[in-house]
């Protein structure tokens, strides 16, 4: 089973600010099954990220995720107000999925 | 516009049974697998279950935090699918979310709330 370690827990930043997300796999994953999720609350969860690196519909060009292996990377370039949420990544393997425990962007 | 809907929540007693069910427009639904997943009350997301398409088999996937007591079925002809949640345990309180999708979820409902509770 692969477990998905986020970190940090909480990132404080500033808008404009860039932020820096990590999730780390217990085991090497391939780079198609690696997604990222912005959850605001009392809302669904929105796809931005899908084979690490592909940004979904919609998704503004601040948004990046880059990775590989057992480390894969959310960048948001220049945070905007709209941005602070709790970012979610997602392994999507052949038989289950697992998400990692989520890190929250607050404003500083 | 993709929209999809979920209904069926709401309070429930432990060991009993519910069914939670998500409504798909905009999109042909049929060609399109169903994932269903959790959030419990401040906490993280979970996947529960997918339904594949029928093109692709119509794949059924659990998690095994719910194999054996839940059951995904779809409707191609109403665009719907269907959660079936037996022998419900306290542990199952969460909203659940259906969205469109098997791997990365692009599409997601607004969720349901079940609420398992004596």
């Amino acid at each position: 089973e692969i477990v998905l370690t986020q970190s940090p827990g909480t990132l404080s930043l500033s808008p404009g600010e860039r932020a820096t997300l990590s999730c780390r796999a217990s085991q090497s994953v391939s780079s198609s099954y690696l997604a990222w999720y912005q959850q605001k609350p009392g809302q669904a969860p929105r796809l931005l990220i899908y084979e690490a690196s592909t940004r979904a519909t919609g998704i503004p060009d601040r948004f990046s995720g880059g990775g590989s292996g057992t480390d894969f990377t959310l960048t948001v370039s220049r945070l905007e107000p709209e941005d602070f949420a709790v970012y979610y990544c997602q392994h999507y393997g052949s038989s289950t999925r697992a998400f990692g425990q989520g890190t929250k962007v607050e404003i500083k | 516009e993709v929209q999809l809907v979920e209904s069926g929540g709401g309070l429930v007693q432990p060991g009993r049974s519910l069914r939670l069910s998500c409504t798909g427009s905009g999109f042909t639904f049929g060609g399109s697998a169903i994932t269903w997943f959790r959030q419990a009350p401040g906490k993280g997301l979970e996947w529960v279950g997918f339904i594949g398409s029928e093109a692709y088999g119509g794949t059924i996937q659990y998690a095994a935090s719910v194999q054996g007591r839940f059951t995904i079925s779809r409707d191609d002809s109403k665009s719907i699918a269907h959660l079936q949640m037996s022998s419900l345990k306290t542990e199952d309180t969460a909203v659940y979310y259906c969205s469109r999708g098997s791997g990365w979820c692009d599409y997601w409902g607004h969720g349901t709330l079940v609420t398992v509770s004596s």
